[in-house]
């Protein structure tokens, strides 16, 4: 069975620009979250969807916000980009009424 | 809130030697406890997981035990091989804390040397 997938792996962008990052879970999982991880914050819970809805939300400002596709794929999106969202974005998938996560490799995002 | 407490690295080993990571944690509920890994460049893999007081998850040589008394998922492995150097991050999931939500320490960073 395919892990979880996320694109692109790399992403480097100017300070005032926006990004969308994508997420495929693992076939099955309906339950997608993310995390940001910098060397400083460490791993930092940004939200989980499961059937299309946020059921969960980390405190992150609302420049920081989310999607999920009916095939449980999701994507998520930074507006106005600050220096310090650079960092790797996690995405993770879980099967329903689980606890256990499984993450993608993550995109670097690097915003200069 | 919930909170998990990593022993701080780096921790520096030669191969062969015994390794203990500690973790500790609050939590408002009754958590599940994992121990995930990370090699450099690469996401966090699951490596092991207990669900309730006193379960002992393993795998691959590691094993920890939910101790419920005193708060604690400790991190073990006999005989630590350079493939195992890597960033070591203790986690909850507390039911009470809503959904897909895991907390994480801040990370234990261990160095195997042959």
């Amino acid at each position: 069975k395919a892990g979880v997938t996320q694109t692109p792996r790399y992403l480097i962008k100017t300070r005032g620009q926006q990004v969308t990052l994508s997420c495929s879970p693992i076939s099955g999982h309906r339950s997608v979250s993310w995390y940001q991880q910098t060397p400083g914050q460490g791993l930092q819970f940004l939200f989980e969807y499961f059937s299309e809805t946020q059921r969960n939300k980390g405190n992150f400002p609302g420049r920081f916000s989310g999607r999920q596709f009916s095939n449980s794929r999701s994507e998520m999106n930074v507006s106005t980009l600050e220096l310090g969202d650079s960092a790797l974005y996690l995405c993770a998938s879980s099967f329903e009424g689980s606890y256990e996560q499984y993450f993608g490799p993550g995109t670097r995002l690097t915003v200069t | 809130g919930n909170s998990v407490t990593q022993m701080e690295g780096p921790v520096t080993l030669s191969e062969e030697a015994f390794l203990t990571i500690n973790c500790t944690y609050t939590a408002t509920g009754y958590p599940s406890l994992f121990w995930y890994v990370q090699y450099p460049g690469e996401g966090l893999q699951l490596l092991l997981k207990a669900t309730k007081a006193d379960d002992k998850g393993s795998n691959k040589g590691f094993e920890a035990t939910y101790r419920k008394e005193t708060t604690s998922f400790h991190l073990e492995k006999g005989s630590v091989q350079v493939s195992d150097s890597a960033v070591y991050f203790c986690a909850l999931s507390d039911q009470t804390d809503s959904w897909g939500k895991l907390q994480f320490g801040a990370g234990t960073q261990v160095v195997v040397t042959p």
